[in-house]
């Protein structure tokens, strides 16, 4: 069946200009992770939605970062005034409500300019 | 308390040996284990997984071993093959919903 997309794969973006990344989860899948991954690092947690619950934001680094997920399915994880920090690898994963097991999408590198 | 300790952070390895990838954790609350096998490019793929209840869970060429007095567990690859060459990543999960990852090892399996 079909995996967890995202898109773009990839995304350069000038410093200052706001970006959308977007992620359509595993259909069935109520539980949604933002993940984030810098050059040769582990995976930095950003936020997750669980059904029609408040989303966990704890992990977003800053008030630039912000997302939304319609529907219970497919999420937008915004940045706005992009900085070079910023370049990373954006992962998102979903997984049943009551499993434990995540399934990653294959990620949009941006690159901040 | 909620780190995961992975070490080494890079493993060089002839083929055919063994490969071995360590994790330690503090949060006795934990109660599943997952490894993560990422290749350049792609979202990393489960790989193989186990729960405190056991102590050793095994599939084709790749076990997880696990100790819970001392809050470790380690990725074994036997047989290790050049195809295995990838990051992979052991993480940590309790009763909520948040994963805590290590900070993955790069695996090269010489040919």
């Amino acid at each position: 069946g079909a995996g967890v997309s995202q898109s773009p794969s990839n995304k350069v973006t000038e410093k200052g200009k706001d970006v959308e990344l977007r992620c359509d989860p595993i259909s069935g899948h109520t539980a949604l992770y933002w993940y984030r991954q810098s050059l040769g690092q582990g995976l930095e947690f950003l936020i997750y939605f669980q059904g029609n619950s408040a989303p966990d934001k704890s992990g977003l680094p800053s008030d630039r970062f912000s997302a939304e997920r319609t529907g219970g399915s497919v999420s937008t994880l915004t940045i706005q005034r992009t900085q070079q920090e910023d370049s990373a690898v954006y992962l998102c994963a979903s997984s049943e409500q009551i499993a434990y097991e995540q399934y990653f999408g294959p990620g949009t590198r941006l690159t901040v300019t | 308390q909620q780190q995961v300790k992975q070490s080494p952070q890079s493993l060089i390895v002839q083929k055919g040996g063994i490969s071995i990838i360590n994790c330690a954790y503090e949060n006795t609350a934990f109660d599943y284990f997952p490894w993560y096998q990422q290749f350049p490019g792609k979202g990393p793929a489960l790989l193989i997984a186990i729960r405190p209840d056991v102590s050793e869970k095994k599939e084709g060429r790749f076990t997880i071993s696990f100790n819970k007095s001392a809050k470790q567990f380690s990725l074994h690859i036997m047989d290790s093959q050049p195809g295995d060459s990838a990051t992979y990543f052991c993480a940590a999960h309790s009763g909520t919903y948040k994963y805590i990852f290590g900070t993955g090892t790069r695996l090269k399996v010489l040919a």
